[in-house]
């Protein structure tokens, strides 16, 4: 069965407007990461945040593991923040990513 | 070198064909793994080396094999491309198969099978 479930699945913002994604996810077992992937095909880890909440620049990662959620929030968006964000854990030792199906943001100018 | 390196960036291959993908890291990684990324889809995880172990995914066990001739470099073989394979393959490492540590991903090899 589905695993990590994101929503919303695309987002189009104005520039300077703020984001919200959700990543909900099936097992206790997090080692939660959030992706970024460039348009041309890259895939960049911008968090890993199994519990609590890290920031880096305009991005906020929160994660409550006993409720088996995550969000990514995008302050102030910029046309470069254009992608597609996917969610993943980790739910055994052997060290699978499970990912969701991703979050495609379209920032205009 | 923090990166993960693949090769080529662009494949193109005639069905029936074989294909043979590379992938490098200098990070002395335990753990090399590769991944199939279609539009609008999840990533999908095909099979992974952890040291010399090779684990594959039980749905695409037959369709891909792998070879790890070293720590450093990884490989994806299909031995006969169908045009299902066309796809983004991304080669991921990670320091260790189960612990906190981040994976690290390569830029993909857009393959696509005509």
């Amino acid at each position: 069965g589905q695993q990590v479930q994101q929503s919303p699945a695309s987002l189009v913002l104005q520039e300077g407007e703020n984001a919200e994604l959700q990543c909900n996810f099936s097992s206790t077992a997090t080692r939660l990461q959030w992706f970024y992937q460039h348009p041309g095909g890259r895939l960049v880890s911008l968090f890993y945040n199994p519990s609590g909440t890290k920031h880096t620049g305009r991005l906020t990662s929160t994660t409550v593991t006993n409720e088996r959620r995550s969000s990514l929030h995008i302050s102030s968006s910029q046309t470069t923040d254009s992608g597609t964000y996917f969610c993943a854990f980790r739910g055994s030792a052997l060290g699978r990513l499970h990912f969701g199906a991703g979050t495609q943001l379209i920032v205009i100018p | 070198d923090t990166t993960v390196k693949q090769n080529p960036r662009y494949k193109l291959a005639r069905v029936g064909k074989p294909v043979n993908l590379i992938c490098s890291q200098t990070m002395n990684h335990d753990t090399m793994y590769w991944y199939q990324k279609k539009p609008n889809q999840a990533p999908k995880l095909l099979l992974f080396y952890y040291d010399k172990i090779l684990n594959r995914e039980a749905d695409t066990f037959e369709k891909f094999q792998s070879s790890r001739p070293n720590n450093s470099f990884c490989s994806l073989y299909i031995g006969s491309a169908g045009l299902e394979y066309s796809a983004m393959y991304l080669c991921a490492s990670s320091p260790d198969q189960g612990a906190g540590s981040d994976y690290t991903f390569g830029s993909g090899t857009r393959l696509l099978v005509i």
